[in-house]
């Protein structure tokens, strides 16, 4: 088993409809998450990092964790055509300690105007 | 302000030939890493390094070696290059408190190898 995985893309969704990225993780030790948001040719920016369970929100963006489940979620409502990108996810040890960084191998999605 | 900067920019490179790709912060954080990107795919962690003087293996680190004599500097060095390294190359730092975590990333380094 892959230590992150993410649904398999390319999603595409309307514009202004909600966007669902999935991402599971088999390390149990992981406390927290990282989405990062990547456009064709540039480097990865963080859109979202959480730590607790449950849901966390900023602006159009909410993340899903449960880590009794192992699961963490992006949505993005009203999706805009500017949201056209790939997400990568990453778990990670958290608290004060550091740990290498694997990232999920991305979801790529697509918002049709 | 300058965050990661990574050198060069791109680079064709003959294969067989020694190459290293710097990276640099003025962040002074503590931990930093190399990641590849092949054309369509995702991340994957080449090598890291928690504090100065440390460094660890990560996904991929077979031809490559790093090093880290200091805390702004993380060089990755190409022995011995060949085409399937061709890729391009991002250097990060992470910042880490109990309830805050985030990872900065250079702008990233095209690497062509003949």
């Amino acid at each position: 088993q892959k230590e992150v995985e993410q649904n398999s893309g390319p999603l595409s969704v309307p514009e202004g409809a909600i966007a669902s990225l999935n991402c599971t993780y088999s390390d149990r030790g992981s406390q927290s998450f990282f989405w990062y948001r990547q456009y064709s040719g540039k480097s990865p920016e963080l859109i979202m990092f959480i730590y607790s369970n449950g849901d966390k929100e900023d602006g159009r963006f909410t993340a899903q964790l449960n880590k009794a489940s192992q699961y963490v979620s992006l949505l993005i409502r009203d999706s805009q055509p500017s949201d056209s990108a790939t997400y990568l996810c990453a778990p990670s040890k958290g608290g004060t300690s550091y740990d290498k960084v694997i990232f999920g191998p991305g979801t790529s999605l697509s918002v049709i105007p | 302000i300058a965050g990661i900067t990574q050198a060069p920019t791109s680079q064709i490179l003959a294969a067989g030939r020694r190459m290293t790709l710097r990276c640099t912060q003025d962040m002074r954080h503590n931990a930093m890493y190399w990641y590849r990107q092949d054309l369509g795919l995702g991340l994957r962690l080449i090598h890291y390094s928690n504090t100065a003087g440390t460094t660890g293996k990560g996904e991929v680190p077979d031809g490559y070696s790093v090093s880290r004599a200091n805390t702004d500097d993380f060089p990755l060095t190409l022995a011995s290059a060949v085409p399937s390294q061709t890729s391009v190359y991002f250097c990060a730092s992470r910042i880490l408190t109990a309830t805050n975590e985030k990872l900065f990333f250079g702008s990233g380094t095209q690497l062509s190898v003949l």
